[in-house]
């Protein structure tokens, strides 16, 4: 599987700033996609990211809140703006595998005081 | 879209006695069905996946069951031991470019000793 870098991997925030959580690739991979759990629950996914376009939001998530960039096929950045403590919460990148297999960054553990 | 549902929410069984978890998908479109685990602290790990033109997956003490028809899958893992003890997390996509997952809500195994 790939070698998958995401930072940072914790962070205490003020409410009204913003993070930028980035994640780095060992290999090309077609998808990248953003998830975030919540304390105590499971993954949902925030978007997919694609390389030359526009990420593509679930519903509920909107891009003005969770920003995307995808400037090459190993790296992408996520970011978390005008942050809130409901916006705490462990967020995590997944590059798309071969064979469809997902796989998890470490994780980025946001705490919005 | 996908919904995923998992039962039971926590399961806790002796060491050396067997799991089951299930999980039911809406999807007929879905057809590929990874298994996560999840200790404390960490990101969460494929620890065996099914596509859905296999019945059955195994792999040592673990295996995967799918039942198309019903659309439902199910995790065995047999002769628990402590480092068994986890959050286990089921999820469905429909594959290829369409890999996104959609996560049920988890269960928490504790083995006992």
């Amino acid at each position: 599987s790939a070698v998958i870098s995401q930072k940072p991997s914790r962070d205490i925030c003020q409410r009204g700033t913003s993070l930028t959580i980035q994640c780095q690739v060992d290999s090309q991979v077609t998808m990248m996609f953003w998830y975030r759990q919540q304390p105590g629950q499971s993954l949902t996914l925030i978007a997919t990211a694609n390389q030359g376009s526009e990420a593509t939001y679930e519903s509920g998530f909107v891009i003005d809140k969770f920003p995307i960039s995808r400037p090459n096929l190993t790296f992408s950045t996520l970011t978390v703006s005008n942050m809130s403590p409901e916006d705490s919460s462990i967020y995590l990148c997944s590059p798309l595998g071969t064979g469809a297999e997902a796989f998890f960054g470490q994780g980025t553990r946001l705490t919005v005081v | 879209g996908e919904n995923v549902e998992q039962h039971p929410s926590t399961l806790s069984v002796q060491e050396g006695d067997s799991a089951v978890i299930k999980c039911t998908y809406s999807d007929s479109a879905s057809n590929y069905f990874p298994w996560y685990k999840q200790e404390l602290g960490k990101r969460p790990q494929l620890i065996i996946d099914i596509r859905s033109n296999v019945g059955e997956k195994k792999d040592q003490r673990i295996a995967v069951t799918l039942n198309k028809t019903a659309k439902h899958f199910s995790l065995h893992i047999t002769e628990t031991q402590p480092e068994d003890s986890a959050v286990y997390f089921c999820a469905a996509s429909r594959g290829g470019t369409a890999s996104k997952l959609t996560f049920g809500t988890g269960t928490r195994l504790q083995v006992t000793l």
